[in-house]
This record gives C-alpha cells, structure tokens and sequence, in this order.
C-alpha cells in the first residue's frame, strides 16, 4: 500500500474557472476527510464521509464546495466559480475505524490551488 | 468557539539540544489530543493519540504528556537532530465533535547543525 495519493499536487487557475481534486486513500480505510490549510494555519476541517456517505460537512463552507465518494472508495473535492480565497493547500486524510471514534489520520501530500 | 493554541509559533534548537513545546486545548469535554508532524513536502504524520489524563506517550526520542483537567499537552524531543525539523501540530477531538477536529496552528522547529 502507497498511502493516500492526491491529484494533481498544484494546480493553478483563474478567478471563475471550477477545479476538481482527486483523492485515493488507504484501500482498506473507510473514513475520509478533506481539509484547507492557508499559510500560518493549522488544518481546516471541510468534509467527512463513512464509506460512500457524507457524513459531516463544516458550515463554513459555501455552496460553490462540493464533495463526493461514490462507491466508498476515491473521493473528488470540487470547486466551483474559484475565487482568491480559495488559495490553500487542500489535504485529504484517511483512517480506518477502530474501536476508538478518534484514530489517527493518514494524510496526502495535499492539492496547492493558486487561485489568480 | 473552540480554540487550540500551540507556543511557540516557531523554534531553533541546536542539534543534540532537547526541546519541548506547548499544545493548550479547552478542557470541557475532552475527547482525544491528537500530535503530528509534517515535513516540508512531505505529508502530514500521525505522532501520538491520546485520550486519558495523565497519558504518557514515547516514539523514539519523541514523547507526549497530556493533561486533560487543565487543557495542555507537551511534546519533548530529546537530543534533536536535523531529521527532526518539521512543523509539529495537535488536535483537538471533543464529545459531540462529528469528527470534527480543531487543529492548531502549529510549531515549526528548525535543527541547527
């Protein structure tokens, strides 16, 4: 197993355009996470799914974010009419449930979106 | 709101020095501490999770101690070496968090040679 792959890992793009990340994690893991970090921050949670189903979604994120994990398995984080502010590192993350709720996260290398 | 703090923001350490540093967390309804480091380039890596006061953990030169009552958490590293440097961050997971962890921002440690 090679971790959790993310794709592409930069990816820059004009005001107004969509964008669309991939997300491959740990086979087996059936929970995933994706993530924000801007400069000097720490991560910033955005969505969470059990298998195919989203579970949680953070209420700061606008209706342009939309997420999917069809089939449990890849998921894509896409972005639609990107603004500045979407500049960021985004991070997808993986675990595999356990007996605790809270078991530690296998991240990727992270998406840096540039958003000019 | 929440909020995780970790001090200091940043840190040079002297190769062979030991050094510790800060994660402060609220201390109401405590979940779980979560420690990570990430390397530049690299993707972020799990280091310690810790759910009971008073927890004690060791990865190597690498250890982490929890007090939940008060809200903080230590990590120590021993005899630093330039592997070492990387930004360390905690998170915090709280009852009725969703799985929704708050993070801190980080300290980035720098080993001089």
């Amino acid at each position: 197993d090679t971790g959790v792959s993310q794709n592409p890992r930069h990816k820059i793009t004009k005001r107004g355009q969509n964008v669309t990340f991939r997300c491959d994690p740990i086979s087996e893991h059936n929970r995933l996470y994706w993530y924000r970090q801007t400069l000097g921050q720490g991560p910033e949670f955005l969505t969470y799914f059990q298998n195919e189903a989203q579970l949680e979604k953070s209420r700061l994120l606008s209706d342009r974010f939309s997420a999917e994990r069809p089939k449990g398995s890849f998921s894509t984080l896409e972005i639609q009419r990107t603004e500045q502010g979407d500049s960021a590192m985004y991070l997808c993350a993986s675990s595999l449930e356990g007996d605790s709720r809270s078991e530690k996260l296998f991240f990727g290398s992270g998406t840096q979106l540039s958003v000019l | 709101i929440l909020n995780v703090e970790q001090s200091p923001q940043s840190l040079h350490v002297q190769e062979g020095d030991s050094t510790n540093f800060t994660c402060s967390f609220p201390s109401s309804n405590f979940y779980a501490l979560h420690w990570y480091r990430w390397e530049t380039a690299k993707s972020p890596e799990a280091l310690f999770v810790m759910t009971l006061n008073g927890d004690e953990k060791k990865k190597g030169r690498i250890s982490a101690t929890l007090n939940t009552k008060e809200g903080y958490s230590y990590l120590y590293i021993k005899g630093s070496q330039p592997e070492d440097s990387a930004t360390y961050l905690c998170a915090f997971d709280y009852m009725d968090s969703n799985y929704q962890l708050i993070w801190g921002a980080g300290t980035k440690l720098i080993i001089k040679p």
